[in-house]
């Protein structure tokens, strides 16, 4: 079946430095990646809609000079959040969506953040 | 406006109980997709079942069941004689054209299922 990951897991960062998250689909091509924000106890709500090779979409009220999302190639892509905060700690997800098989979206484990 | 609404929070039940999850949305499209997903406590989002508008026909698989209405714009999950391992938060989305790889989450349903 279709494999997302996500590195890291879980991180812990200070107030102002920037983390990188990266997910992977790891045996097949995803043309389209989505990164979703959950809050504990709360939906998962879409942050913003990459593609390979091009800019991202951001939902509304999503600051993109915060949240850089990076498509390089069709089994990765990046998000980092920059300057960190105490509020963007959360709980990160990324989904895939193969190639061909449009409207089926396949989750990573997710990454934890915690910014002190 | 597009919206789904899982109005049970949490729900508890004891095993080899049958147990639903409610789901109501909202959609001003005729063209649109309903999904459940189950997140166990490790996080990871496990799709369950995928339903398109034209689509109303029930579904079964295994001790899962899903019930379509159109009429009370309703998307049902019943999970039949539960088990410990099915203990997990539960969510229903919906998606619709022309954006339908955009997902649009309930609140999600906290079921425990205990021993």
């Amino acid at each position: 079946g279709a494999v997302v990951s996500q590195h890291p897991s879980w991180v812990i960062c200070k107030s102002g430095t920037s983390v990188k998250i990266e997910c992977r689909s790891l045996d097949f091509q995803a043309t389209t990646m989505f990164w979703y924000r959950q809050f504990p106890k709360q939906s998962l709500m879409l942050m913003a809609t990459s593609n390979e090779g091009s800019k991202a979409t951001y939902e509304q009220g999503v600051e993109k000079d915060k949240f850089l999302i990076n498509h390089a190639s069709l089994t990765l892509s990046t998000l980092t959040v920059t300057s960190a905060h105490p509020e963007d700690s959360s709980f990160y997800i990324c989904s895939a969506e193969e190639w061909g098989q449009y409207n089926e979206q396949f989750f990573g484990p997710g990454t934890r953040l915690t910014v002190l | 406006a597009q919206k789904v609404t899982q109005a049970q929070t949490e729900i508890s039940v004891v095993e080899k109980e049958d147990v639903t999850l409610d789901c109501v949305y909202e959609t001003r499209d005729t063209t649109y997709y309903l999904f459940w997903y189950k997140q166990p406590p490790s996080g990871e989002l496990v799709f369950l079942i995928r339903r398109n508008s034209f689509d109303e026909q029930n579904e079964i698989s295994g001790r899962y069941s899903w019930n379509f209405q159109k009429s009370t714009s309703s998307f049902n999950f019943t999970i039949t004689a539960s088990q410990v391992v099915d203990s997990a938060v539960y969510f229903c989305a919906l998606s619709e054209a022309p954006r339908t790889d955009k997902l649009i989450f309930g609140t999600g349903t906290r079921l425990q299922v205990f021993p």
